[in-house]
């Protein structure tokens, strides 16, 4: 069974763009959750969609969105980009369930802003 | 304010000995807690998890320890090896999973030979 994709791994933004991150989920899980890691606040949740819809929201500007598609495929967007959105931004999925909290995630893109 | 703790950025414990990972929580809301395991470059691996109802819960090597009085839980892997060399951190849930998980900033294990 494929694991949770992330695409793309790496990327190098500037200040005041925009990046959209894309997440494969593991087939059947339809819920899709992403988190923020940064060296100084470990990880912190963003969102989570499930059936396309957004279920749960971190505390983050609404610069930081996201989707979901029929597929259960991911999309995450941040607009006007700030140097301190420089982190590794991680997906993962499960089935939707009962939530156990067991996540399984991907490997990650890593975004730098310069 | 952070609502997960892991006070030891890191620990270095000899291969074969206890480690022992620790994590202190503030939400009395939380209801399951989970330990999550990463290696550089790849994304957390789940270890293990314990409900609030329990205050132990053992998988292999690996057994965490929940005192909900005191708002601790801990991680112990016995014996540890190598390959346990890693970022622990340790997260948990409110809300019976409708939010997202609280993680503590992780703690990097470093076994040594």
């Amino acid at each position: 069974k494929a694991g949770v994709t992330q695409t793309p791994r790496y990327l190098i933004k500037t200040r005041g763009q925009q990046v959209t991150l894309s997440c494969s989920p593991i087939s059947g899980h339809r819920s899709v959750s992403w988190y923020q890691q940064t060296p100084g606040q470990g990880l912190q949740f963003l969102f989570e969609y499930f059936s396309e819809t957004q279920r749960n929201k971190g505390n983050f500007p609404g610069r930081f969105s996201g989707r979901q598609f029929s597929n259960s495929r991911s999309e995450m967007n941040v607009s006007t980009l700030e140097l301190g959105d420089s982190a590794l931004y991680l997906c993962a999925s499960r089935t939707g369930g009962a939530n156990t909290g067991e996540l399984f995630f991907g490997e990650g893109s890593r975004l730098t802003v310069l | 304010d952070q609502q997960v703790k892991q006070n030891s950025p890191s620990l270095s414990v000899q291969e074969g000995r206890i480690s022992i990972l620790n994590c202190d929580y503030t939400n009395s809301m939380f209801d399951y807690f989970l330990w999550y395991k990463k290696y550089p470059a790849e994304g957390p691996t789940f270890l293990i998890s314990i409900s609030s109802i329990k205050d132990k819960n053992e998988d292999g090597r690996f057994t965490v320890f929940l005192n909900k009085s005191a708002k601790h839980l801990s991680l112990h892997i016995v014996p540890s090896q190598p390959g346990d060399s890693a970022v622990y951190f340790c997260a948990a849930r409110a809300g019976g999973g409708a939010d997202g998980l609280t993680f503590g900033k992780g703690t990097h294990l470093i076994i040594q030979p």
